[in-house]
């Protein structure tokens, strides 16, 4: 079974705090995704990875970086916290090609007061 | 650009009776169009997934689905709901064009009444 971890599942940081979310996968997929999923709003990319040190900006970037140092692995790098940040942030990975399933991880609850 | 619309925030059923989460799509080519269930603090799990072969997909846990093109449409049915079955669902297209990005619909919460 493919396995995407989130290290994290539920953080709670300050407003102006820098703040990592980890994501790991074993399957050797290409693709690397973060999301956020917000009520009403289904979810939303935020970047994602089709390869190690590269990175795509998705729909809504501002505000995070991402790096893709080795192949399982994906972080979402908060620089500087904001209460519009708090959110569910969800990974994902998938082998590159048309079609193929995306696997998700279980999702980071974040809270920035 | 590719886009997905949920025509229903909720949607409640009692247990037994059918289930139909509509959901239309907007495509410039022939998409993949998939439907993900999410249960309450769980990752989102594949239910389906078409990708131009035939146009009823059957999926996981009693779920079906059928492509129509004629009416950009790919909705989500059950015969018999189950209490299990109270999720959160996304109707969700990816296409080639656009680099097989997953492009999302709002989700639909569907409640099942014992």
């Amino acid at each position: 079974d493919v396995k995407v971890t989130q290290s994290s599942r539920y953080l709670v940081k300050r407003t102006g705090e820098k703040v990592f979310l980890e994501c790991v996968q074993d399957m050797d997929h290409e693709n690397m995704f973060w999301y956020r999923q917000d009520p009403g709003l289904g979810l939303r990319l935020i970047y994602f990875s089709y390869d190690v040190k590269m990175k795509e900006k998705g729909d809504i970037p501002e505000g995070y970086s991402v790096s893709r140092e080795k192949k399982e692995r994906f972080s979402l790098i908060l620089e500087s916290a904001s209460t519009n940040q708090t959110s569910m942030y969800l990974c994902a990975s998938t082998l590159i090609g048309s079609g193929n399933t995306i696997y998700f991880g279980e999702g980071s609850w974040l809270t920035v007061v | 650009a590719q886009s997905a619309t949920q025509l229903d925030s909720h949607v409640s059923v009692s247990e037994g009776t059918p289930v139909l989460l509509r959901c239309n799509y907007s495509s410039s080519y022939s998409p993949s169009l998939f439907w993900y269930v999410q249960h309450p603090n769980k990752g989102l799990q594949l239910l389906l997934k078409y990708t131009s072969a035939a146009t009823l997909v059957k999926g996981i846990n009693g779920f079906e689905a059928e492509f129509k093109k004629s009416e950009t449409s790919f909705h989500l049915t059950k015969p018999s709901a189950h209490m299990s079955d109270a999720a959160e669902y996304f109707c969700v297209v990816s296409e080639r064009s656009a680099g097989n990005m997953l492009t999302f619909g709002g989700g639909t919460r569907l409640m099942v009444k014992p």
